[in-house]
């Protein structure tokens, strides 16, 4: 059981490329999210979806942009990347809301130089 | 201001002994706290939950409390080891009843030294 599988591990972006972080669960989740990690900082939400077709903003989504067309695809989009979003970026799912265990994958490293 | 704070310099313990962490929130009225795990280099884990009329919750050499009239929840490791080395984070969800978006705080680093 693979869980939540994120590609790719680290990336080195130059400002103003964009590139799209890939994240897919493999266990049936209706939910699913996107946080970044800043050093010394909690984690924060930048988009949340609680379905296929449905996607909504969490926290901190300017600059940022996801789909969600099956259950278990949730990619990232980062359309003009900005030293800003220098983070490390975690997706996760969960099967519902209020209460369910949040699942995390692995963490994609990102730097803009 | 809405926040979640927890000790942001790192808790060193000896082993065998019992590790407490602190978290402390303000302006939310959660239904529910968890605490997660967090390895260097890795994603955060699930530990445990509790909800707001749970007084205490345990699950082997762990045990949560969560007091809603001062707002803190206790996080403890009996016995600790070596092993138990790691950031430990709380999380929230605000919106109770919402979509389960999880407010985190930056975390407390335990060290348990042998």
């Amino acid at each position: 059981n693979a869980g939540v599988t994120q590609t790719p591990k680290f990336r080195i972006l130059k400002i103003g490329q964009s590139m799209t972080l890939q994240c897919t669960q493999d266990m049936n989740h209706n939910y699913m999210y996107w946080y970044r990690q800043d050093p010394g900082m909690g984690l924060k939400l930048i988009y949340y979806s609680v379905g296929a077709g449905i996607t909504d903003k969490g926290e901190v989504p300017n600059g940022y942009n996801v789909s969600r067309s099956t259950t278990e695809d949730f990619p990232l989009r980062l359309e003009l990347a900005a030293p800003s979003q220098t983070s490390v970026y975690f997706c996760a799912s969960s099967l519902d809301s209020s209460g369910s265990t949040i699942y995390f994958g692995e963490g994609s490293w990102l730097t803009v130089v | 201001s809405q926040k979640i704070e927890q000790n942001s310099e790192a808790l060193n313990i000896q082993e065998g002994k019992t590790a407490t962490l602190t978290c402390n929130y303000t302006n939310y009225s959660p239904a529910y706290l968890q605490w997660y795990r967090q390895d260097p280099g890795r994603g955060p884990v699930f530990l445990l939950l509790i909800r707001e009329n749970e007084k205490e919750k345990r699950k082997e050499r762990l045990k949560v409390t969560f007091d809603t009239t001062l707002k803190q929840s206790l996080f403890h490791i009996t016995a600790s080891q070596p092993a138990d080395s790691a950031t430990y984070l709380c999380a929230l969800d605000p919106f109770s009843g919402g979509y389960n978006k999880l407010i985190f705080g930056a975390g407390t680093r335990l060290a348990v030294h042998p």
